[in-house]
Formats: structure tokens, C-alpha cells, sequence
């Protein structure tokens, strides 16, 4: 079963245009992540967002957590051409070691 | 070390065959876990182990699927008689104990396509 889901499962921008994903998720977590997925390959690790934490940067990347409303956001800047990608959200569930249970995911494709 | 690696990287076998996998982890990372992906969808878990044992298997496995990871180290996932349900990519993944705020390191995966 998947307990995070994506929104909007697709997005289409132009380079030098923000993207913003949103994640929403069922139960109670120790931590948020964001993974990246280039097509057929495997995921690369993005950003981790502690439940006690509300935002996070790294780069051009910024993640924000809303632990009342059990949401998340990744917010992409100034996206250039490398970053379409799918965009996965993955929680790890409180209690026990961290499992990561992942949403569908977004589809990024940004134009030159 | 350069990561986490998947052999092979793809696999097209005939509905009713054994396929076997391979996952060689990051050496120092005791934690292995292993997720299939179908188009357009996230990773889904199959199971997880911590140094050799296996720890967890999803309720979603069947009987026909089988992993193990001897001595702690590489792992291998089997699927019995497969079935064309069964094509995804396989993805297996490492991670550290206490290295919490740190997240997976993926494979490349192994593609399957049952014919």
C-alpha cells in the first residue's frame, strides 16, 4: 500500500520557472523524504524533513512539513532542463527502523 | 565503493521460469531493503533485512518470491514460476543503523519482463 500521495502527478514549466510538488500522507511519521527518478534508473536521495522540523533547504531545493495537516511541499527554483525527472515523496513510519512506504509520484518535464 | 549495485540490469524470461536477482549494498550499511516498481507508479515494499536476518516481508509477497542475504552482505531475490504480473523493476536499497536523518541509497534496479 502506498500512504503518500502526489500532487499534481504531472507538471509541465519552462526553464527558469519554480515547481512546486505536494505530498499528503495517512499516518504518523519520524521523517519526510524526497527522492528523485530519472527515467529507468534507480532513485537518488534528495532531502530528508524531520517531523519536528517545518522547512528545509538544500540548493534550489526547499521542503516544507505541516505535521496537523500531514502534508509536505517540495519546492524546486529556477528549474533547468536536468531536473525533469519524477519526483517521489516517501514517509518513515514512527516506531520500528525507518521503513519508507512512497506515494506515485510527480512527473516533471521542464522545456529549454 | 561506488554504491549500491543490481545485477542484471535487465531480464526477459518466459512465464513459468525462475529468475534470481542480485544486490550488492554499500559494504558498510546493515540495512537492505527491496521494492518493486511498475509503470508509473512509486516503489512498493517487498522486504527488509537487518544483517542477514530478514526482518519484514510485505503481506503483498507471495509464496513464489524468496530473498536472503547470507553473512550480511549481498542479497539475492528469487521469484518461482513467474507470472506476467510479476514484470516491474526491482529495486534494492541500503541504509545505515543510526544514520536516521540520512535517506536509502538506491540501485539502478533489474528490469523484468515475463513473457
Amino acid at each position: 500500500s502506498q500512504q503518500g500521495e502526489e500532487d499534481p502527478q504531472a507538471l509541465s514549466i519552462q526553464e527558469g520557472e519554480n515547481a512546486t510538488m505536494n505530498c499528503s500522507y495517512k499516518t504518523s511519521i519520524n521523517n519526510l523524504q524526497w527522492y528523485r527518478q530519472n527515467s529507468g534508473r534507480g532513485l537518488v536521495h534528495l532531502i530528508l524533513i524531520r517531523s519536528n522540523e517545518r522547512e528545509k533547504h538544500s540548493g534550489r531545493l526547499r521542503v516544507t512539513l505541516d505535521t496537523s495537516k500531514k502534508s509536505s511541499s517540495l519546492l524546486i527554483t529556477a528549474s533547468r532542463a536536468a531536473d525533469t525527472a519524477s519526483y517521489f515523496c516517501a514517509t518513515a513510519l514512527s516506531g520500528g527502523y525507518n521503513k519508507l512506504i512512497f506515494g506515485a509520484g510527480t512527473r516533471l518535464a521542464v522545456h529549454p | 565503493d561506488t554504491g549500491v549495485s543490481q545485477d542484471p540490469r535487465h531480464k526477459i524470461t518466459k512465464r513459468g521460469q525462475n529468475v534470481t536477482f542480485r544486490c550488492d549494498p554499500i559494504s558498510e550499511h546493515n540495512r537492505l531493503y527491496w521494492y518493486r516498481q511498475t509503470l508509473g507508479q512509486g516503489p512498493e515494499f517487498l522486504t527488509y533485512f537487518q544483517n542477514e536476518a530478514q526482518l519484514e516481508k510485505s503481506r503483498l509477497l507471495s509464496d513464489r518470491f524468496s530473498a536472503e542475504r547470507p553473512k550480511g552482505s549481498f542479497s539475492t531475490l528469487e521469484i518461482q514460476r513467474t507470472e506476467q504480473g510479476d514484470s516491474a523493476m526491482y529495486l534494492c536499497a541500503s541504509s545505515l543503523t543510526g544514520q536516521v536523518n540520512y535517506g536509502y541509497t538506491f540501485g539502478s534496479g533489474t528490469r523484468l519482463t515475463v513473457v
